[in-house]
């Protein structure tokens, strides 16, 4: 079975700093794998898709990264603001379970004034 | 605005009740899903349908019960056999196709046993 794991549960920096944030996985037949943010008592916005055929995807300050071989995902933000204090997720979809999406527990990050 | 709308934001229930939770979505996906989440803890899937009238058991599916009579619609109830039902239940919706299963969410219903 697909086990996700996201290290360190919870992330202090100061605004301006690069945040990185990691997702490993243990079944690299992935298909998909998404990354989430969540505010407290809020639903999951989503970030990014990475296609398994891709090395990495980028939308504005956020930048992730895929590979598939060693059962790794980055997320890199960079010039971290106050605003992006949150729960970060990330979610894979296997090829023998399509559609389905394994979550990892997230990452709790606060960026100080 | 497209999106899926989830209904109540809060829910209470007694001992011994049913409980639905209501998801609805216009973005016109096939597949939808109901996950679960507790403290510390990732999201658990409880049930997923991928086409009107088709569903089947996630993760933690007992104590659960779904019905997918529309594409746009998937309730959830919550049935008395669950004993913990307090947590944050969440929705999403996905299309189905080669390229591109990317997940959306709702804004979640928050359950609370009283």
């Amino acid at each position: 079975k697909q086990e996700v794991t996201q290290i360190p549960a919870a992330l202090s920096v100061p605004e301006g700093e690069n945040l990185v944030l990691n997702c490993s996985f243990t079944d690299s037949a992935i298909y998909n794998l998404q990354w989430f943010r969540q505010d407290p008592g809020k639903g999951l916005t989503s970030l990014l898709l990475i296609q398994s055929s891709q090395r990495e995807q980028t939308s504005g300050r956020l930048n992730a990264s895929l590979d598939k071989s060693s059962g790794r995902s980055t997320l890199y933000i960079a010039a971290s603001q106050p605003g992006d204090s949150a729960t970060y997720l990330c979610a894979v979809t296997t090829t023998d379970s399509w559609g389905k999406f394994q979550f990892g527990a997230g990452t709790q990050v606060v960026v100080t004034p | 605005d497209g999106g899926i709308t989830q209904s109540p934001k809060y829910l209470f229930r007694k001992e011994g009740q049913n409980v639905t939770l209501s998801c609805e979505q216009n973005l016109n996906h096939d597949a939808m899903y109901w996950y679960r989440q507790d403290p510390g803890q990732g999201l658990r899937l409880i049930y997923y349908s991928q086409i009107v009238n088709d569903f089947q058991k996630g993760d933690i599916a007992e104590g659960y019960s779904v019905s997918r009579e529309k594409k746009e619609s998937f309730p959830l109830t919550v049935t008395s056999a669950q004993k913990n039902p307090t947590a944050f239940y969440l929705c999403a919706s996905s299309i189905l196709s080669a390229l591109n299963t990317e997940a959306f969410f709702g804004q979640g219903t928050r359950l609370t046993v009283v």
